[in-house]
């Protein structure tokens, strides 16, 4: 069975420019969350995702940061404008059901984001 | 103060040593306690899950919770080179903000010399 799979593994852009990442989850399951991790930090969460319906944005900077999931499998992260600061790794995780918090995430390999 | 404290170490043991791995939390709601190991570049994968307090032994590695102290630990057994990685550790609860949300320590990296 497939993992979560990412894509760009590696992106290098200039601040103020536009990025967008992609994830398709484990087939199958309804959750998917996009996590952010800062060098020598725990993952945080961004968003969660049931199905097509973002559950939990409350930590999604709405400012700059979006994100869709569309037919309730891939989505789809991005950022406009980049700022320094957002040099990361972005990771996208799925779960079957996503209510209980029994189930288990799986995680993909992450966006490793750099910001010049 | 960050929900779920981890000493981000780095530790570095010989091959065959037992290696002690723990976490504090404040939020008495967390129920569900995990550990999740991260290779360098790559995703964390759920290595041990706890529910509650109590033990849970997996091969080399025993997950212990203490939700009077709100501490939990991870031990490794006769650890090897291919332990080394970056242990999370990592919680969740079944109401309000802690439901269907994972709450991540920051990590502590591991290294086991031959």
């Amino acid at each position: 069975e497939a993992g979560v799979v990412q894509s760009p593994r590696y992106k290098i852009i200039e601040k103020k420019q536009p990025v967008a990442f992609w994830c398709n989850p484990i087939s199958g399951h309804n959750t998917l969350y996009w996590y952010l991790q800062n060098l020598g930090q725990g993952p945080e969460l961004l968003i969660r995702y049931e199905n097509e319906e973002a559950v939990d944005d409350s930590q999604l900077p709405k400012d700059r940061f979006s994100a869709e999931r569309l037919k309730g499998v891939d989505s789809t992260l991005k950022i406009q404008p980049a700022e320094l600061g957002d040099s990361a790794v972005y990771l996208c995780a799925s779960s079957p059901q996503g209510q209980s918090s029994t189930d288990t995430q799986y995680f993909g390999p992450g966006t490793r984001l750099t910001v010049l | 103060q960050k929900e779920v404290e981890q000493d981000p170490g780095p530790l570095s043991v010989p091959e065959g040593a037992i290696v002690s791995l723990n976490c504090t939390y404040s939020n008495s709601a967390f129920q569900y306690f995990m550990w999740y190991r991260q290779y360098s570049r790559k995703g964390p994968e759920l290595l041990m899950y706890t529910y509650s307090s109590g033990n849970k032994e997996d091969g080399r590695f025993t997950a212990q919770v203490d939700k009077s102290s709100k501490y939990i630990s991870l031990f490794i057994r006769d650890s090897q080179p291919s332990d080394s990685a970056t242990y999370l550790c990592a919680m969740s609860g079944s109401r309000g903000s802690t439901l269907g949300r994972l709450y991540f320590g920051r990590g502590t990296q591991l290294t086991v010399w031959p």
